[in-house]
């Protein structure tokens, strides 16, 4: 275990669908992150928040939503995905916003049929 | 923006030969460059780093080279290990600047026994 923890590790949704993505950590970090990983392209950062604070949007569409609650806790709320959107969603968070080596969830893997 | 090339996208090697791979950047004031390595149904996990106020930075069998004015630097791992069969990720970013870790494609290491 790497201090962030993603839930759940595996999900299969159909286009119609709603559901959330959870990504937690306890490492005292005040920054943390959505990155996508599809097959043979590089990580894609979508979002970034720093102390609870949305600070980038890196033009992802509006069917993914993110929420952070508290510095601890990063979602992914998904509404009418498309099939190009599956993909390995992974969260990280550093202690600072830009500063310092990221630490990555295990990521949760998904599917859109 | 900042962009990183990161070379061979696969490579195999035999147990207790060495591996380098290489990354160029663009923007020369990136100053932060970490190493990732991602196994199997894991996210990935940093290694390495180096800033560009050192030139080289090792740890155990692992060593990161940086070449400010050719903007690239290397990761080099030695006397390899089954267990060193991963994907390897550069990136680099500017802290204090963009603070925005752009990663390569990766590298798909395979270390055969």
């Amino acid at each position: 275990e790497t201090g962030v923890t993603q839930t759940p590790r595996h999900l299969v949704m159909g286009m119609t669908n709603k559901k959330s993505l959870k990504c937690e950590q306890h490492l005292g970090h005040n920054a943390m992150y959505w990155y996508k990983q599809s097959a043979k392209k590089p990580l894609e950062l979508m979002f970034v928040y720093s102390l609870e604070e949305r600070v980038e949007n890196n033009s992802v569409p509006s069917r993914f939503s993110p929420e952070c609650p508290n510095s601890s806790h990063l979602f992914l709320h998904l509404h009418t995905l498309q099939p190009e959107d599956s993909a390995l969603y992974l969260c990280a968070s550093s202690l600072e916003r830009g500063r310092g080596g990221y630490t990555f969830g295990s990521g949760t893997r998904l599917t859109v049929v | 923006g900042e962009n990183v090339e990161q070379h061979p996208s696969t490579l195999s090697v035999q147990e207790g030969d060495s591996a380098v791979i290489k990354c160029t950047y663009s923007d020369s004031a990136s100053n932060y460059f970490p190493w990732y390595k991602q196994e199997l149904g894991k996210g990935p996990q940093l290694i390495i780093d180096i800033r560009s106020n050192v030139g080289e930075k090792k740890d155990q069998r692992i060593a990161v080279t940086l070449n400010k004015t050719a903007k690239h630097f290397s990761l080099h791992i030695t006397e390899t290990l089954p267990e060193d069969s991963a994907v390897y990720f550069c990136a680099a970013s500017t802290e204090g600047g963009s603070e925005k870790l752009v990663f390569g494609k990766g590298t798909k290491l395979t270390v055969n026994p």
